[in-house]
């Protein structure tokens, strides 16, 4: 156990479903991250908060929708997802962001059908 | 934009054999490299290097960085299978997040 816990660890959902993913972490830190990982390729940076407030977002589809209600959550919701959407969703936390050192959690496998 | 490249990308060795991983970069404002090992989910951290020529180490693993060359080796010396997994080179830098590159699939054979 990492300190970053991520729900559900596994997902399949059809291309008309809405779901969220959720991820905690218990490190008092102050920044948080979405990273896709896919088969043969490198971990994607999607979405970055620093004490709650959105500071990156890396030309992510709208059909992504992070939400981060305080510096201990980070949700990633889902609607309207295509097949190429299937991937591990990692979540991350640092001290602050900037080149720290980042904390993973296991992840979320995503399977959209 | 940011890159990082990674060699090998996949990598079959048997146990007790010495590996190198190599790690190159392009980034603006360099601030930090940092190596992750990927076994199943999370990736879980290793080194983070900011100086030219100064290594780290963590028993039989050591990381060296040459901003000269733009470039990192993570070494394993006598490995064993549970050295088996995934190398992941990252870079801190423009960016709030970290560039990483695609990782190199290691597999010790007993």
């Amino acid at each position: 156990e990492t300190g970053v816990t991520q729900t559900p660890r596994h997902l399949v959902m059809g291309m008309t479903n809405k779901k969220s993913l959720k991820c905690e972490q218990h490190l008092g830190h102050n920044a948080m991250y979405w990273y896709k990982q896919s088969a043969k390729k490198p971990l994607e940076l999607m979405f970055v908060y620093n004490f709650k407030e959105q500071t990156e977002n890396n030309s992510v589809p709208s059909r992504f929708s992070p939400e981060c209600p305080n510096s201990s959550h980070l949700f990633l919701h889902l609607h309207t997802l295509q097949p190429e959407d299937s991937a591990l969703y990692l979540c991350a936390s640092s001290l602050e962001t900037g080149a720290n050192v980042l904390t993973f959690g296991a992840g979320s496998r995503l399977t959209v059908l | 934009e940011d890159k990082v490249v990674q060699s090998p990308l996949s990598l079959v060795v048997h146990e007790g054999d010495t590996v190198t991983l190599n790690c190159s970069y392009e980034v603006t404002n360099f601030r930090s490299l940092l190596w992750y090992k990927q076994e199943k989910k999370a990736p879980t951290f290793l080194f983070m290097l900011t100086s030219s020529g100064i290594e780290k180490k963590s028993g039989r693993l050591s990381s060296i960085l040459d901003k000269k060359e733009l470039s990192s080796i993570l070494n394993i010396t006598a490995t064993q299978t549970g050295d088996s997994a995934i190398y992941l080179c990252a870079v801190g830098g423009g960016a709030d997040g970290l560039t990483f590159g695609k990782g190199t699939h290691l597999i010790i054979q007993p």
